[in-house]
């Protein structure tokens, strides 16, 4: 088992708040990321983070936003929760950029 | 810009036989390809990865791929299926200094 933990697992939540998901590794990586899965369809990376203080998007338009304030953090925020950002939210680290990444359990979101 | 792509949404294999899961890639430099599978309500976890060298790559619970330069593939195989085998199989691509981009997933049926 890999050394990355996000939380909550799962959450509903209602339309406009705020809301903010953890992840942490205790690997040391350098390199996160965070990925939205959709049922039945691809990982879309959604923002990368190459260490403390850099954070760049993803190839998927997102509304939230990150940042990487600690090695060992990278959570994300949406300001405003809308029902189109339900979805599956997948954190990953990697060591290098060359090397494979390891992903958490996610956190899925229902916003109702 | 590099993808990935795995022309089938589903394979469905008897337990005992062998089974392949397609996945080829476009990129303009070399690749860094890698398999993950994800389990229900699961995060992703890595099986195997090519860099470089062999192009014959062995990985966890028995699974292997083959990397095919000119064919600009990178099938995942395995000898003998088991009923456990069944998941979502994800491929991965990387140029140097990118982020992993995943191909949709293929979900893999073993019955008994």
């Amino acid at each position: 088992e890999a050394d990355i933990y996000q939380t909550p697992r799962y959450l509903v939540i209602g339309t406009g708040k705020k809301i903010t998901l953890e992840c942490s590794q205790t690997m040391g990586h350098d390199k996160m990321y965070w990925y939205q899965q959709d049922p039945g369809m691809e990982l879309h990376l959604i923002h990368y983070s190459y260490g403390v203080n850099s954070t760049e998007k993803g190839d998927l338009s997102s509304e939230s936003t990150v940042s990487r304030i600690r090695t060992e953090h990278f959570p994300l925020t949406l300001e405003s929760a809308r029902p189109s950002h339900t979805s599956q939210y997948l954190c990953a680290s990697s060591a290098t950029v060359n090397t494979e990444a390891f992903f958490g359990q996610g956190t899925r979101l229902t916003v109702v | 810009a590099q993808s990935v792509a795995q022309p089938e949404d589903q394979v469905n294999v008897a337990e005992g036989n062998p089974l392949t899961v397609k996945c080829t890639y476009s990129v303009s430099g070399n690749p860094y390809l890698f398999w993950y599978v994800q389990y229900p309500n699961r995060g992703l976890q890595f099986l195997l990865k090519y860099i470089t060298g062999d192009n014959l790559v062995k990985g966890s619970y028995g699974f292997e791929a083959e990397f095919n330069k000119s064919q600009t593939s990178f099938h995942l195989k395995k000898p003998s299926a088991l009923v456990s085998d069944s998941a979502l199989y994800l491929c991965a691509v990387r140029e140097t200094g990118t982020a992993l981009i995943f191909g949709k997933g293929t979900t893999l049926s073993v019955s008994s």
